[in-house]
């Protein structure tokens, strides 16, 4: 149980588009999941909380208008990059907590890379 | 923003050896130490959480204890395996911007060899 899956798993794009990446629960209902990413030899870094049918918080330093979160139901919350640029290049992951749980618990995807050319 | 430390960052060992790795996080404001282990292309998967002082966890030939006062957390493998080659995250739970926040080390990269 307590399966979370991340589509895509990699993503190579041309600087300026817009890239979105699911992050779904599979088999609970999250109404809290968490937004990371890793650049190459760094640690895991908190970019946002996603609380279904609110808006998301972000981490200082985490453009909001950049990084766009949705939360619309209670098994999948989206993340757009848009108009992603080179510096985005990066690894994307999510985690979610199952609804009425500690956040102590969270179950994490298995990760996107996204790469912009 | 807490600043979490974890050591060696990659250790080789023999199969059947007994190894272990080091978390240190700030002391203050402290809610909860992780454990995470990581494999290569799959989802993190929790080990430990940890929350008390002295608090010692096991599962299996893997086992934890935990130090707040001083800031640090053993992670401990009795006669490693192959499988258990990975990478292993510890993570300092505390309060940030957006609420509960896992503060992550960069990890300690384990190869296990026949």
């Amino acid at each position: 149980g307590a399966v979370v899956s991340q589509h895509p798993s990699r993503v190579i794009c041309k600087s300026g588009t817009s890239v979105k990446i699911e992050c779904r629960s599979l088999d609970f209902q999250a109404t809290t999941m968490f937004w990371y990413r890793q650049f190459p030899k760094q640690s895991l870094m908190l970019m946002a909380t996603s609380n279904e049918g609110s808006k998301a918080t972000y981490e200082q330093g985490v453009e909001k208008d950049k990084f766009l979160i949705n939360h619309a139901s209670l098994t999948l919350s989206t993340l757009t990059v848009t108009s992603a640029h080179p510096e985005d290049s990066s690894f994307y992951i999510c985690s979610a907590t199952p609804s009425g749980g500690s956040y102590n618990e969270q179950f994490f995807g298995p990760g996107t890379r996204l790469t912009v050319l | 923003i807490l600043n979490v430390e974890q050591s060696p960052q990659s250790l080789h060992v023999q199969e059947g050896d007994s190894t272990n790795f080091t978390c240190s996080f700030p002391s203050s404001n402290f809610y909860a130490l992780h454990w995470y282990r990581w494999e290569t292309a799959k989802s993190p998967e929790a080990l430990f959480v940890m929350t008390l002082n002295g608090d010692e966890k096991k599962k299996g030939r893997i086992s934890a204890t935990l130090n707040t006062k001083e800031g640090y957390s053993y992670l401990y493998i009795k006669g490693s395996q192959p499988e258990d080659s990975a990478t292993y995250l510890c993570a300092s739970a505390g309060i940030s911007n957006s609420g509960y926040a896992l503060n992550f080390g960069k990890g300690t990269s384990l190869l296990v060899t026949p």
